[in-house]
């Protein structure tokens, strides 16, 4: 079974931190991708991945970056935390591209105070 | 309009009860097609994943794609409490960058 595990479930994190979301996957998957899902607004592409080092925009970058050192691993920074950011984050990966059949991780659950 | 649409809910049926989940989409050059179960503060988990038209079955779930009216449905049979969840759709095309989701129906299968 395709693995996708997030860092954390649950963060707290102040105004102005910097914060670090990780995630690994463990299926030698090509593509990985970061959501935010917030109610009444679904699931928004963040940032995606289709190789190591390479990234692309989604539909909502601003105040993200995104970091692919090796394959397995995709990690999704806040520069610096605002009260707008605190959402449901949710890593995925797939073989295809474009995300077709991916598989998500459990979710970080991050508040902003 | 966007581009796939999806009924929230909620959605409350007994147990036992045949579920339909369903999905209106406005790009004729969609050709995969997915059905997500969320459960609460989870990630969301591939239910199902269809080609084209046609119809998939997985146990009491069967999916259905109607491309010449631009409609994809997710069929539960036998509901079960433990299939209280939200069901999501998404869709893409072959060389995009990016699944396009519906926002999810919210069930509650009463026991």
């Amino acid at each position: 079974d395709v693995k996708v595990t997030q860092s954390s479930r649950y963060l707290v994190k102040r105004t102005g931190e910097k914060v670090f979301l990780e995630c690994v996957q463990d299926m030698d998957h090509e593509n990985m991708f970061w959501y935010r899902q917030d109610p009444g607004l679904g699931l928004r592409l963040i940032y995606f991945s289709y190789d190591v080092k390479m990234k692309e925009k989604g539909d909502i970058p601003e105040g993200y970056s995104v970091s692919r050192e090796k394959k397995e691993r995709f990690s999704l920074i806040l520069e610096s935390a605002s009260t707008n950011q605190t959402s449901m984050y949710l890593c995925a990966s797939s073989l295809r591209a474009g995300g077709t059949e991916a598989f998500f991780g459990q979710g970080t659950r991050l508040t902003v105070v | 309009q966007k581009e796939v649409e999806q009924d929230p809910g909620p959605l409350s049926v007994p147990e036992g009860a045949i579920v339909s989940l369903n999905c209106t989409y406005s790009n004729s050059a969609f050709q995969y097609f997915m059905w997500y179960r969320q459960y609460s503060r989870k990630g969301p988990e591939l239910l199902m994943y269809t080609y084209s038209s046609g119809n998939k079955e997985d146990g009491r779930f069967t999916a259905q794609v109607d491309k010449s009216s631009k409609y994809i449905s997710l069929f539960i049979r036998d509901s079960q409490p433990s299939d209280s969840a939200t069901y999501l759709c998404a869709m893409t095309i072959q060389g995009a960058q990016k699944l396009v989701f519906g926002q999810g129906t919210r069930l509650t299968i009463n026991p």
